[in-house]
């Protein structure tokens, strides 16, 4: 399975722009790029995801480097609701079917 | 509220004990995954289910099995439970099965085996 390295922990303060880095050097042309959050006692819950181009939503957007090596998540301005585990997958033909999670950056946000 | 509803929200067995997990899939969902989540492995896919067939398997234990119903809801039996069994249990649920799919994941079970 694809690799992905994530930092394991970021701050932020809250109603600032926060980036989320992912190096995934090792994707493959059919893999799709999905980030995932998981707030303290809750289920995953996704927020994103992309190929080749870029990708925004109510959420959050995801800027894809051009080689496709590395990804960012990006909060436009984080709030305190936004503290959680975020996950960076990849998720392609290999593993279709089964989100293999890693340890995830751990976000801190400060009032 | 993903829509993906499991029951029961908790479960207290005892070791050698069976236990069923339950799961229903948000409306037009075809596809239904559970996932196991413990302090020492983190979140671990276990099995997919694609409209009523297997369609992949992670690290499942033998003791562990699984099922989705005609109606689509999918049910995880636990059997012979061990101590280190005890974990969050969440399943997950997407329109269909491809990698370009998003998952929805339910509240979880927190099953705490004694």
């Amino acid at each position: 399975d694809a690799k992905t390295t994530q930092p394991n922990s970021m701050e932020s303060n809250e109603e600032e722009p926060v980036h989320l880095p992912c190096n995934h050097s090792t994707i493959s042309g059919t893999d799709y790029i999905h980030w995932y959050r998981q707030l303290p006692s809750q289920g995953p819950e996704y927020v994103i995801h992309g190929l080749t181009s870029n990708v925004n939503n109510r959420m959050a957007s995801l800027a894809i480097a051009e080689d496709r090596k590395s990804s960012t998540l990006i909060l436009h301005r984080a709030t305190l609701r936004d503290a959680a585990v975020y996950y960076c997958i990849l998720y392609g033909s290999s593993n279709t079917g089964k989100l293999i999670f890693g340890q995830g950056t751990t976000l801190q946000v400060k009032p | 509220d993903s829509g993906v509803t499991q029951t029961p929200k908790h479960l207290i067995t005892a070791t050698g004990q069976r236990v069923t997990l339950r799961c229903s899939p948000r409306s037009g969902d075809l596809s239904v995954y559970w996932y196991q989540q413990s302090l020492d492995q983190g979140l671990q896919f276990l099995i997919h289910y694609y409209n009523g067939e297997e369609r992949a398997k992670g690290n499942i234990l033998e003791r562990f099995s699984a099922q989705q119903f005609p109606d689509l809801h999918s049910e995880l039996n636990l059997s012979s439970l061990e101590l280190g069994d005890s974990a969050l249990y969440f399943c997950a649920s997407s329109v269909l099965a491809g990698s370009y799919n998003e998952q929805f994941f339910g509240p979880g079970t927190r099953l705490t085996v004694l």
